[in-house]
């Protein structure tokens, strides 16, 4: 079965620093991957997605994130956060259907909160 | 731009009461979604649906249903609510195909 890890449960960070946050997801075949935000009290947000082509995807508030196939991996970064960005941070990737394409149900992570501190 | 509607945003129930969570989409999307939302779990899937009186289980149905009569509108049910319903449940829908995922603000149920 597909899973996604997020490591770090919360990432403090100074305002204007630049933040990385940690997604791997386990899939055997070509999955698509995707991060959502979620400011409180609010529902989810697409932050940006990777369904194909360039490993490098640009989103929204300038983030960005890199599909990295070899490792599994597609992190989250932004090269100089605000306090604004202070919110929780979900990573998922598309389920599978039984014969083996992807279906639009997701597959989240536990989440990492990301703490913009002035 | 697309609107997700959950009617109620907090609810506190009893414990055996029946419960009903409603959602409303605009966006005459198919498919829609039940997740529910515990912290250091993360969203997980309760139901989906398809298309219209089409439903299937999700990871963890147990001690909910679902009812989708019109295609905009999708309802939770929870037939005798308990207090480990305790939680935050969040509605979506999507067009046909891979994509993104619309979410609803949330409706955060507790039982008491």
């Amino acid at each position: 079965a597909q899973s996604v890890t997020q490591l770090d449960s919360q990432v403090p960070v100074f305002e204007e620093a630049p933040v990385e946050l940690r997604c791997n997801y386990s899939s055997s075949v070509s999955v698509y991957l995707f991060w959502y935000v979620q400011y409180p009290n609010q529902g989810l947000q697409l932050l940006l997605k990777y369904l194909s082509g360039s490993t490098l995807v640009k989103g929204i508030n300038g983030f960005e994130a890199e599909f990295n196939k070899s490792q599994t991996s597609f992190h989250l970064r932004k090269p100089s956060v605000h306090i604004s960005d202070t919110a929780e941070y979900f990573c998922a990737v598309s389920a599978l259907a039984g014969y083996g394409g992807a279906t639009n149900k997701l597959i989240f992570g536990t989440g990492t909160l990301l703490a913009v501190q002035p | 731009d697309v609107k997700v509607t959950q009617s109620s945003r907090y609810l506190v129930k009893r414990t055996g009461e029946k419960v009903f969570l409603e959602c409303v989409q605009d966006m005459d999307h198919e498919n829609m979604f039940w997740y529910r939302q515990d912290p250091g779990l993360g969203l997980r899937l309760i139901y989906f649906s398809y298309d219209v009186k089409m439903k299937e289980k999700g990871d963890i149905p147990e001690g909910y249903s679902v009812s989708r009569e019109k295609k905009e509108r999708f309802s939770l049910i929870l037939e005798s609510a308990s207090t480990n319903q305790t939680s935050m449940y969040l509605c979506a829908s999507s067009p046909q195909g891979v994509g993104e995922l619309f979410f609803g603000e949330g409706s955060r149920l507790t039982v008491l």
